[in-house]
């Protein structure tokens, strides 16, 4: 069965410093990968995804993602974070079967202090 | 607005009440998904559709849920004799390749 973790429940960074969360995987076959933010009492928006292709895949606000097979993670990564970066991060794998529902992590808090 | 919406925002019932949430997917997906949050917790599969074919329903889907999809447009998930554990943020999402999810409805069951 698919599943991706977040190991981490909170990461905290000055406003100015490089972030990095963190998302491990674990499926079967080539995985389909996301990542998603969520900011109060709102649905979930797209940041990036990686299907194939380039390690380093790029997305929205600044936000960029390093794929690594050897150690199947997915890390999300901003080189500058902001204080409206703060919100909660969620990674996710797509489900291969035919419905290609999305299976997510349990998140990961964004705390950017000014 | 062409993104996905939903309808109410906030519901609040009490036990043993019926609901039913609504949404409105980007008009040319033909996917749709219903997702389930509690909270501090990432979202949860319920169920999917393939414009007015439901092909998925998780097991978390219980008989007291249901969920249409007429005409492969709007969707409905109905919930049937609320239980305070059915309090929740229920997440609409309509795909072509990556999902696009609505701002959801925030249900409590009193």
């Amino acid at each position: 069965a698919q599943s991706v973790a977040q190991p981490e429940d909170q990461v905290n960074v000055a406003e100015g410093n490089p972030l990095t969360v963190k998302c491990t995987y674990s499926v079967s076959g080539n995985p389909y990968l996301f990542w998603y933010v969520q900011y109060p009492n709102r649905g979930l928006q797209f940041l990036l995804k990686y299907i194939t292709g380039d390690n380093l895949v790029k997305g929205s606000y600044g936000f960029e993602a390093e794929f690594n097979k050897s150690q199947t993670s997915f890390h999300l990564k901003k080189p500058s974070a902001l204080v409206s970066d703060s919100a909660l991060y969620f990674c996710a794998v797509r489900d291969m079967d035919s419905s290609y529902k999305l299976i997510f992590g349990s998140g990961t808090r964004l705390l950017v202090r000014p | 607005d062409t993104g996905v919406s939903q309808d109410p925002r906030h519901k609040i019932t009490k036990r043993g009440q019926n609901v039913t949430f609504r949404c409105d997917p980007i008009s040319e997906h033909n996917r749709l998904y219903w997702y389930r949050q509690t909270l501090g917790q990432g979202p949860e599969f319920l169920t999917y559709f393939q414009n007015e074919a439901q092909l998925e329903k998780s097991r978390l889907l219980s008989d007291r849920f249901s969920a249409e999809r007429p005409k492969g447009s709007f969707s409905t998930l109905e919930i049937q004799r609320t239980e305070q554990g059915d309090s929740a943020m229920y997440l609409c999402a309509s795909s072509s390749t990556e999902q696009f999810f609505g701002p959801g409805t925030r249900l409590t069951v009193l």
